[in-house]
Formats: C-alpha cells, sequence, structure tokens
C-alpha cells in the first residue's frame, strides 16, 4: 500500500471548518483513499473513503485532487468532540484465490485539537 | 446492530503468564483483523480472517502468538508466554465480506488493553 504524509498536529477553532491535508504521492489506481479516527484511547473510528471523486457523508467531506496525489477531510463545523488523532490511509485491493487482502497500514496521523 | 467488542477491556498479567484476548466481530462479517499498539509506536496489523481460515498473518510478531476463529464467529488471540514488549492496545475490526472490485470497510471495537508486569 501507498504511503501517506500529514501534518503532526493542527489547531481549529471550535465551529470552524478543520481542513486536514494528506499527501500520497505514490497512490496507484486501485488504491483508496480512507480516513479514520482515534478518539483518547478508543478503537478507531472510520470516517470516509473514496477512489477519486469527491465524497461526503454525515461526518465529514473527502477531496481528492485530480491526479490522486494529495487529499482534505474536511470536517465542516468542528466540535470540541473532535478532538482526536486523524489517519489517512492508502488501502488497495489485492487479491490472491479470489479473496481480498484488507489490512489497514496506519502511519502516525494528524492530532487534530479543537479549541473553544 | 452491536458494534465489534473485545473483552476484557483491560487486563495486567506478569511476565511468563498466559493471557487470552476475545473478538466478537460484528454479526454477518467474514472478515476478521487483529491489529496491536505498542507504546509510543503506530497501529500495527497483525494479522487476517476469512471466516475460519487465516487469510494473512504476516503482522504476527512471533511463535508466542496463537489466533484462532474457530467456526468462523469471534477470534481469540493467545499470548503465551507473555513478555514485556506484549504490552499495548489490541484492537480487533471486522468487515463484510469483499468480492472482486469492492471494498468494505472496517469496523474497529474498543480495544484490549494489555499491560505485561
Amino acid at each position: 500500500d501507498a504511503k501517506t504524509t500529514q501534518p503532526p498536529s493542527m489547531d481549529c477553532a471550535e465551529g470552524r471548518a478543520a481542513n486536514l491535508p494528506c499527501n500520497h504521492s505514490t497512490i496507484s489506481g486501485n488504491e483508496y483513499v480512507y480516513w479514520y479516527r482515534q478518539i483518547h484511547s478508543q478503537g478507531p473510528q472510520y470516517i470516509i473513503h473514496g477512489l477519486k471523486n469527491n465524497e461526503t457523508n454525515e461526518m465529514a467531506s473527502l477531496i481528492i485532487t485530480e491526479d490522486r496525489k494529495s487529499s482534505t477531510l474536511i470536517l465542516p463545523h468542528a466540535t470540541l468532540r473532535d478532538t482526536a488523532v486523524y489517519y489517512c490511509i492508502v488501502r488497495g485491493l489485492t487479491f490472491a484465490g479470489g479473496t481480498s487482502y484488507g489490512k489497514l497500514t496506519f502511519g502516525q496521523g494528524t492530532i487534530l485539537t479543537v479549541h473553544p | 446492530e452491536a458494534g465489534v467488542t473485545q473483552f476484557p477491556s483491560h487486563s495486567v498479567i506478569e511476565k511468563g503468564q498466559t493471557v487470552t484476548l476475545r473478538c466478537d466481530p460484528i454479526s454477518g462479517h467474514d472478515n476478521l483483523y487483529w491489529y496491536r499498539r505498542v507504546m509510543g509506536k503506530e497501529i500495527k496489523f497483525l494479522l487476517h480472517f476469512v471466516k475460519e481460515s487465516k487469510q494473512d498473518e504476516s503482522g504476527m510478531p512471533n511463535n508466542r502468538f496463537l489466533a484462532e476463529r474457530t467456526g468462523g464467529t469471534y477470534s481469540t488471540l493467545k499470548v503465551q508466554p507473555a513478555e514485556l514488549e506484549d504490552s499495548g492496545v489490541y484492537f480487533c475490526a471486522s468487515s463484510q465480506e469483499e468480492q472482486a472490485g469492492v471494498m468494505k470497510t472496517q469496523y474497529f471495537g474498543p480495544g484490549t488493553r494489555l499491560l505485561v508486569l
């Protein structure tokens, strides 16, 4: 799976949009961009994923550049509860004998701190 | 629908003892993954089950770790004998069956915090 690069930390004011960047310049055509977050000591929480089109769900929006070498996770109205470590993960479908290999490779992530 | 559950939430054992961690995936999820985070390090993949079969165990650190998923439902991860460096948080994740070209999202449990003294 392709390696990702994220800033180690970011700050955001409560109520403002949080824009978390991720570089994945070696991404290949069949690899998806996934975002997870880990709040305090809980298990990683799925946020959103995409292949090449921008995606939006109830939690966030994902903007992927046309060349797919970078992406941005947008939390439109950050709250204090959004303080967490955010992981950008590139994951590909690799098949062997008809079954995919799905492991996630976590990096250091971005520590997002939302302040009042 | 219940999420991924893990038991116990915490375990404190002495070096040389045995510990067994349990993971119950989301009902109907064929794929089950184990990950762990040791102190100060990144979350690392351990192994992947598809139903009861080990699909990928490339992340298992050594033969002191044994994972099973009899019957393709819940899974156990046994550490025997435990060493100090095994301390960390062990996460389990599950996902639906993946078919050609369709990727499925992994959902994580809350983790088991293991401390080996």
